[in-house]
């Protein structure tokens, strides 16, 4: 069974950092891109940032560009995402998921969520 | 970046009722498309993919539908449990842009 499980989440002042790992298992991790989308209180999803299986390819939305890095632990199966100069419009729950083969495909399994919220 | 604008933002529908949302692309996508419904408090769930597609354990009153610029996600037969907010998704070009949603509620 596959399962995505998500941690890191908090509160964090603006300007801050965080960072969020996602620990997969259940499926062959370093065969699959992984994906990371947010959604803010109330709001509809968005797109945050993808990496190829080897890692050697990562692609970002361009409101956290520069701002968030994301990589992967193919030995531990685990996902990460290394958010700095948080700014409170990054409040938002934060989901991993798997895309069901390259980086640009869908996400065919999500985890729960973790919930990220910068505010002084 | 490529823009997806959904249509209706809410729709008020019965159990039986036939549901159409619709998905239009900024610029041309091919068949990049993909479909997910998500209930309150809960992660999405894929239910198309490649426009048509359906995923593997989506009920098959759902179907998809279009290419290029325009896309239709259909439920044939409203059910109890399809009460949701449903998105679409470019997977045409980076970044991956949602939709805005679509609320399904009862009527």
């Amino acid at each position: 069974e596959v399962q995505l499980l998500e941690s890191g989440g908090g509160l964090v002042q603006p300007g801050g950092s965080l960072r969020l790992s996602c620990a997969a298992s259940g499926f062959t991790f370093n065969t699959y891109a992984m994906t990371w989308v947010r959604q803010a209180p109330g709001k509809g999803l968005e797109w945050v940032s993808a990496i190829s299986g080897n890692a050697a390819n990562t692609y970002f939305a361009d409101s956290v560009k520069g701002r968030f890095t994301i990589s992967r632990d193919n030995s531990k199966s685990t996902l990460f995402l290394q958010m700095s100069s948080l700014r409170a419009d990054d409040t938002a729950i934060y989901y991993c998921a798997r895309a069901t083969s390259g980086t640009k495909s869908p996400a065919d399994y999500w985890g729960q969520g973790t919930l990220v919220t910068v505010s002084s | 970046d490529i823009q997806m604008t959904q249509s209706p933002s809410s729709v008020s529908a019965s159990v039986g009722d036939r549901v159409t949302i619709t998905c239009r692309a900024s610029q041309g996508i091919s068949s990049w498309l993909a479909w997910y419904q998500q209930k309150p408090g809960k992660a999405p769930k894929l239910l198309i993919h490649a426009a048509s597609s359906l995923q593997s354990g989506a009920p098959s009153r759902f179907s998809g539908s279009g290419s290029g610029t325009d896309f239709t996600l259909t439920i044939s037969s409203l059910q109890p449990e399809d009460f949701a907010t449903y998105y679409c998704q470019q997977l045409n070009s980076f970044p991956l842009t949602f939709g805005g949603g679509t609320k399904v509620e009862i009527k």
